[in-house]
């Protein structure tokens, strides 16, 4: 089945405690990006990757890192979470530059 | 600025009332406008795709119409499943990246 999978799906955290959340795809989609949604302010770009070792910034991207060494694995680090990245995040990807996103199932932080 | 705003921010319908959702955009160049719906704590899922102005798509209860300053989501006697938020976003023909609306939260009572 295509899709697109996150891990965890809920994480509560402590600030200053790194943490990784993982994403793959099974598509071979050349595009991923990172999106953290909060009430009332929509989805909001975190990071994107056009393809394998190319990646830049969103809208948000302060306190956040990504790597892309591979097709499939877009991760998302928090280095140092702090309570204000308590938040609801999705990965996403698609074929190429103007195709329609799929996304995961989504990754509820929480940064106490 | 390009920009989407969507409005209602939520609409609540009896079973078989139908009405309309709109999304308004300003964009330079408008490459296509992407209508999703989300259930709550799951990830968005693609309905449809719109790329010119007189576009229409339909599927099942819903048709997405578009015109060069908004689009609309038309809903035809809803049932209480089509309870969502649904999601509208333009991508511009110089950007690769997507410009997201906050969503109409959509509840329909039996």
């Amino acid at each position: 089945e295509a899709q697109v999978t996150q891990n965890p799906r809920y994480l509560i955290t402590v600030t200053g405690k790194k943490l990784t959340v993982t994403c793959s795809q099974n598509m071979n989609h050349e595009y991923m990006s990172w999106y953290r949604q909060d009430p009332g302010l929509g989805l909001r770009q975190i990071y994107y990757s056009m393809n394998v070792e190319v990646t830049d910034k969103g809208d948000v991207p302060e306190g956040y890192k990504v790597s892309r060494k591979e097709k499939r694995n877009f991760p998302l680090i928090l280095e140092s979470p702090s309570p204000n990245q308590t938040s609801l995040y999705f990965c996403a990807s698609r074929p190429g530059g103007y195709e329609k996103l799929f996304f995961g199932s989504g990754t509820q932080l929480s940064v106490l | 600025e390009d920009q989407v705003t969507q409005s209602p921010e939520a609409l609540r319908l009896q079973e078989g009332e139908s009405s309309s959702l709109n999304c308004s955009y300003t964009v330079s160049g408008l490459r296509g406008l992407f209508w999703y719906r989300q259930d709550p704590g799951k990830g968005p899922e693609f309905l449809f795709t719109l790329y010119s102005a007189g576009e229409e798509k339909e599927k099942e209860r819903l048709k997405a119409t578009l015109t060069k300053k908004e689009s609309f989501l038309h809903i035809t006697a809803p049932k209480p499943e089509d309870s969502a938020t649904y999601l509208c976003a333009v991508q511009a023909d110089s950007n690769y990246q997507l410009i997201w609306g906050a969503g109409t939260k959509l509840i329909i009572k039996p």
